[in-house]
């Protein structure tokens, strides 16, 4: 299976900041990889699919770049409600795998 | 309003099964797959399978193989997750989520989460 290594595993950031994170395949994924935010007692929320396409309705703060086994999720001003969790996922293969989660933390 | 609904809470002794609902409303419910996923308290997501909602046609992760099964009602738009011989580490969050219309196998609509508490 495709292992999805996703760094850092936890941050702490300020409203404003411009983040990023990194979520590393073990083998090439070509574009096949998504971004999911989750906040606690809630279901992920889809925000990037083919590694760079904004979901409909996300706002264009979040960014995604990357291809093959290098992956980057960017939020370019954090604003208060970004303070959670994100996951991504990768479909090229079966089994669908995900990363280990980043979580954002209020500095 | 799109979205899938999913059964309460469940508590069950190691060995037993349990079976999860996921009812879709909104949509064509044979117009999308749907996916299982868990996640454990504390931890990340983990893929257990997929439907086909048309057809009934079903894969399982290797993981799960033997102790998992899916189905579809399509009479009543749902589909179940039924989890055998449980034992403590199946303690966790199982989801459903759809398949949006695209050539990506992400998941845009997701079940609120069941809680399957595995204990003696």
């Amino acid at each position: 299976a495709i292992q999805l290594t996703q760094s850092p595993s936890s941050l702490s950031a300020s409203v404003g900041d411009r983040v990023t994170i990194t979520c590393r395949a073990s083998q090439g994924i070509s574009s096949a990889l998504a971004w999911y935010q989750q906040k606690p007692g809630k279901a992920p929320k889809l925000l990037i699919y083919d590694a760079s396409s904004l979901e409909s309705g996300v706002p264009s703060r979040f960014s995604g770049s990357g291809s093959g086994t290098d992956f980057t999720l960017t939020i370019s001003s954090l604003q208060p409600e970004d303070f959670a969790s994100y996951y991504c996922q990768q479909f090229n293969f079966y089994p669908l795998t995900f990363g280990g989660g980043t979580k954002i933390e209020i500095k | 309003q799109e979205q899938l609904v999913q059964s309460g809470a469940e508590v069950k002794r190691p060995g037993a099964s349990v079976k999860v609902s996921c009812k879709a409303s909104g949509y064509t419910f044979t117009s999308y797959y749907i996916h299982w996923m868990r996640q454990a308290p504390g931890q990340g997501l983990e893929w257990m399978g997929k439907i086909n909602p048309s057809v009934g046609s079903i894969n399982y992760s290797e993981k799960f193989q033997g102790r998992v099964t899916m189905s579809r009602d399509t009479s009543t738009s749902t589909v179940h997750m039924e989890l055998s011989s449980l034992r403590s580490e199946d303690t966790a969050v199982y989801f459903c989520a759809r398949v949006p219309q695209r050539a990506a196998v992400v998941f845009d609509i997701w079940g609120q989460g069941t809680l399957v508490t595995v204990s003696s």
